[in-house]
């Protein structure tokens, strides 16, 4: 069956524009997460949705970063005026719901440049 | 949630078996071991994960020390599609994120 997608696989803008990355889950994953892996590091957790709980924004490194989840399937993840330090692939995954250590499948990433 | 700690790189030649080791010696009653791997320039994917007892699937196996302060996944037969980085984390139940540490990053030799 489908995967999770990712669109754009990669997305140049110039510094101070705003981008919007998107993210289509597997049919019926209820939870949702947004990731990112700067150059030589590892993932970092930004934000996730669970179903129509308020959404976990703990990991979201400043007020330029913001998410939204429509009709609990799209997520689409904003980042306002970017910056360089922003560059990144920024990865979405999603789950099964429940309390049961299931799996999450990811995305391949969108690739972001800031310059 | 708990650290982990891992191996910066190991090598393995192909066709012969590897053994990833991880220490997690805070880990909880209540937290299961998982392994995910990355290839390059793709999205993690799941390896495998256990709780306990050790576990077998298609792709690997996870051998849990009964202290379960240390896992060691095992690749029966390195190939070369299994040169990732693979990374060994510890999760509650339920929909918490996953904490990605550095990972170990395999190289497997011809």
């Amino acid at each position: 069956g489908a995967g999770v997608s990712q669109s754009p696989s990669n997305k140049v803008t110039e510094k101070g524009k705003d981008v919007e990355l998107r993210c289509d889950p597997i049919s019926g994953h209820t939870a949702l997460y947004w990731y990112r892996q700067s150059l030589g590091q590892g993932l970092e957790f930004l934000i996730y949705f669970q179903g129509n709980s308020a959404p976990d924004k703990s990991g979201l490194p400043s007020d330029r970063f913001s998410a939204e989840r429509t009709g609990g399937s799209v997520s689409t993840l904003t980042i306002q005026r970017t910056q360089q330090e922003d560059s990144a692939v920024y990865l979405c995954a999603s789950r099964v719901g429940g309390s049961a250590p299931y799996e999450q499948y990811f995305g391949p990433g969108t690739r972001l440049t800031v310059t | 949630d708990a650290k982990t700690t891992q191996p910066n790189s190991m090598e393995s030649n192909e066709e012969e078996p590897v053994h990833l080791p991880c220490n997690h010696s805070t880990i909880s009653g209540t937290d299961y071991i998982h392994w995910y791997r990355q290839l390059p320039s793709q999205g993690p994917e799941y390896v495998i994960h256990g709780l306990t007892s050790n576990v077998n699937n298609r792709m690997a196996s996870l051998a849990i020390a009964e202290d379960r302060k240390s896992s060691t996944l095992i690749l029966h037969r390195a190939t070369l599609r299994d040169a990732a980085v693979y990374y060994c984390i510890l999760s509650g139940s339920g929909n918490t994120p996953l904490v990605f540490g550095k990972g170990t990053r395999l190289s497997v030799i011809a």
